[in-house]
């Protein structure tokens, strides 16, 4: 099955600094999403993107829809220990109703 | 919020058991899916269902089967379990065309 490829694996930061993440995909979405897992914990829904081009922030959080509809980013401002966790991108293709394909993950790391 | 509950935290079962992980869901979605989640690997579709008595195939379906006989209540089962089914199970259920609610995960170990 279709995989997305999210980069890096993982990250390892200071406390206040800002982190980029991205994911690509082989395939046009029309849907973008990103969801970040605490330890012991399911995945969460942080941001949605539904049209290519698109910019939406949620707190310290902004990610954004490629143009070209196969990536997507998320950043983060001012990192806080708090934001340690995995995030996932995950894509939704046209005409799969309401069947998303998940990235790998990018690991955060945050250090004081 | 939604809530969608995960029967069982933490499981170890034997090789070759049936082994069962239930998932309930208390806001009338329509959709249910069931995923593994392995180190490096991320989320790999199992089964999901888009109504009760449906389902259908996800990516990695091989040694498990699925059932829905209503529509707040998706199973798991693990018809002959084996060490390589050892990780993360995660449900999640979603309205149509929006993203998707977790479950907390099960974590399964069979030995």
């Amino acid at each position: 099955g279709q995989q997305l490829n999210q980069s890096p694996q993982s990250m390892f930061i200071q406390e206040g600094e800002d982190v980029s993440m991205n994911c690509t995909s082989s395939s046009i979405f029309n849907t973008w999403l990103w969801y970040k897992q605490d330890p012991g914990e399911g995945p969460v829904l942080l941001i949605a993107l539904y049209k290519a081009g698109e910019l939406t922030s949620n707190g310290r959080l902004t990610a954004q829809f490629g143009i070209t509809r196969k990536d997507s980013f998320l950043n983060i401002s001012a990192s806080i220990p708090s934001d340690v966790g995995i995030y996932f991108c995950a894509g939704r293709v046209t005409g799969t109703a309401s069947k998303l394909t998940f990235g790998t993950g990018t690991r955060l790391q945050v250090t004081l | 919020d939604v809530k969608v509950t995960q029967s069982s935290r933490y499981l170890v079962k034997r090789t070759g058991e049936k082994v069962f992980l239930e998932c309930v869901q208390d806001m009338d979605h329509e959709n249910m899916f069931w995923y593994r989640q392995d180190p490096g690997l991320g989320l790999r579709l199992i089964y999901f269902s888009y109504d009760v008595k449906m389902k259908e195939k996800g990516d990695i379906p091989e040694g498990y089967s699925v059932s829905r006989e209503k529509k707040e209540r998706f199973s798991l089962i693990l018809e002959s379990a084996s060490t390589n089914q050892t990780s993360m199970y995660l449900c999640a259920s979603s309205p149509l065309e929006v993203g998707y609610t977790f479950g907390s995960g099960t974590r399964l170990t069979v030995v």
